[in-house]
């Protein structure tokens, strides 16, 4: 079964520095993968989706993630850091059987300093 | 402009009451999802329904039940809440589109914090 794992719960970067938020996945078919994120007190919202077109993909905000099959990772990143990025993001695979719902990780939140 | 609608963003329930959660959607899609969010865990998923009247269980289905008699209102029933139950709720829908029911793009609600009291 697929499955993805998000490493570090919390991350703290200054702003104008470069965020990494990392995520590793395993899925026995090509995955389809995304990263959502969850402002305070909302719902959560896509910031991108990898499908296999391309191996770099980039999302709203700034941000982009790169599909590394040898490295089974999609991990995030943005160059420049806003104040407006703190906020808990989630990377989600898609299932390797029909009728199954994408899995979550376990979420990073990110704080932005001054 | 919005698109999922939870109906109650905050609850506070006894333990062994009835509760129900609702969830409308109005993009006419086919699938639609009930996750719970708890810190450090992640999304964990429920139940979901791929057509009306159809559900499927997801990873953690104990404890709760769904309902999905028309297209764009799929309702997550606790038949006896419990204290673990506190937690926020959050409802989800995609188009079926090609392929599988999770490739698609999910449109959610603004959740629906629940406290069992």
């Amino acid at each position: 079964a697929q499955s993805v794992t998000q490493l570090g719960s919390h991350v703290s970067v200054s702003e104008g520095a470069l965020v990494l938020l990392r995520c590793n996945y395993s899925s026995s078919v090509p995955p389809y993968l995304f990263w959502y994120v969850q402002y305070p007190n909302q719902g959560l919202q896509l910031l991108l989706k990898y499908t296999s077109a391309a191996t770099l993909v980039k999302g709203i905000n700034g941000f982009e993630a790169e599909f590394k099959k040898s490295e089974t990772s999609f991990h995030l990143t943005k160059p420049s850091a806003h104040m407006s990025d703190a906020a808990e993001y989630f990377c989600a695979v898609s299932p390797d059987t029909g009728r199954r719902a994408l899995t979550f990780g376990s979420g990073t939140r990110l704080q932005v300093q001054p | 402009d919005v698109k999922v609608t939870q109906s109650s963003r905050y609850l506070v329930k006894r333990t062994g009451e009835k509760v129900f959660l609702e969830c409308v959607q109005d993009m006419d899609h086919e699938n639609m999802f009930w996750y719970r969010q708890d810190p450090g865990l992640g999304l964990r998923l429920i139940y979901f329904s791929y057509d009306v009247k159809m559900k499927e269980k997801g990873d953690i289905p104990e404890g709760y039940s769904v309902s999905r008699e028309k297209k764009e209102r799929f309702s997550l029933i606790l038949e006896s809440a419990s204290t673990n139950q506190t937690s926020m709720y959050l409802c989800a829908s995609s188009k079926r589109g090609a392929g599988l029911v999770g490739a698609n793009v999910l449109t959610f609600g603004a959740g629906s914090r629940l406290t069992v009291l």
